[in-house]
């Protein structure tokens, strides 16, 4: 079992809707969680990083974090045609501490 | 500007040469990292550093060596051990244990053999 899972896409949304990104961890003492994005031939950054279980809002970004269910989404809603490339999700802070390890990514498209 | 400086951006090795790619933020920051990420794929985490003069190996160690001598620069190396080093090749950093744990990367090096 991979540690950070992600499906892998492409997930196409209509503008202007709303993009649902999930991924699930399998370290069940993980503490830290983010999601990146990714634009192809360029390096990764910083979109959201959670905590504590509940939603975090920043913009037309929502992260979700259930630590039960070891699942985090990300929603972006109002989806522009620029939210389009690949979001990856990473976690630290687990069994092997201060290690952040990233998902395989999901790609994502928004059409005009 | 604060910030994470990767060079070269693009770097052609030929069979059995070794090479170094540089990694130095003025950020700060405790942790760096090293990540090999291939078409279409994910990234996979090659060596990390909480803290100077220490390192640890990550899921694909094998045929690369860093070293961590001053806080600010963490530099790899690909031996000729590495059999497919053809790859781009991430450096990230953040404040490590005990602050906020975001990674920040630098814009990457693009490693092909020739």
């Amino acid at each position: 079992q991979k540690e950070v899972e992600q499906n892998s896409g492409p997930l196409s949304v209509p503008e202007g809707a709303i993009a649902s990104l999930n991924c699930t961890y399998s370290d069940r003492v993980s503490q830290s969680f983010f999601w990146y994005r990714q634009y192809s031939g360029k390096s990764p950054e910083l979109i959201m990083s959670i905590y504590s279980n509940g939603d975090k809002e920043d913009g037309r970004f929502t992260a979700q974090l259930n630590k039960a269910s070891q699942y985090v989404s990300l929603l972006i809603r109002d989806s522009q045609p620029s939210d389009s490339a690949t979001y990856l999700c990473a976690t630290e802070g687990g069994s092997s501490a201060s290690k952040i390890i990233f998902g395989s990514g999901t790609r994502l498209s928004i059409r005009p | 500007d604060g910030g994470i400086t990767q060079s070269p951006k693009y770097l052609f090795r030929k069979e059995g040469q070794n090479v170094t790619l540089s990694c130095e933020q003025n950020l700060n920051h405790d942790a760096m990292y090293w990540y090999r990420q291939d078409p279409g794929q994910g990234l996979r985490l090659i060596y990390y550093s909480q803290i100077v003069n220490d390192f640890q190996k990550g899921d694909i160690a094998e045929g690369y060596s860093v070293s961590r001598e001053k806080k600010e620069s963490f530099p790899l190396t690909v031996t000729s051990a590495q059999k497919n080093p053809t790859a781009f090749y991430l450096c990230a950093s953040s404040r490590g244990r005990g602050g906020n744990t975001e990674a920040f990367f630098g814009q990457g090096t693009r490693l092909t053999v020739v």
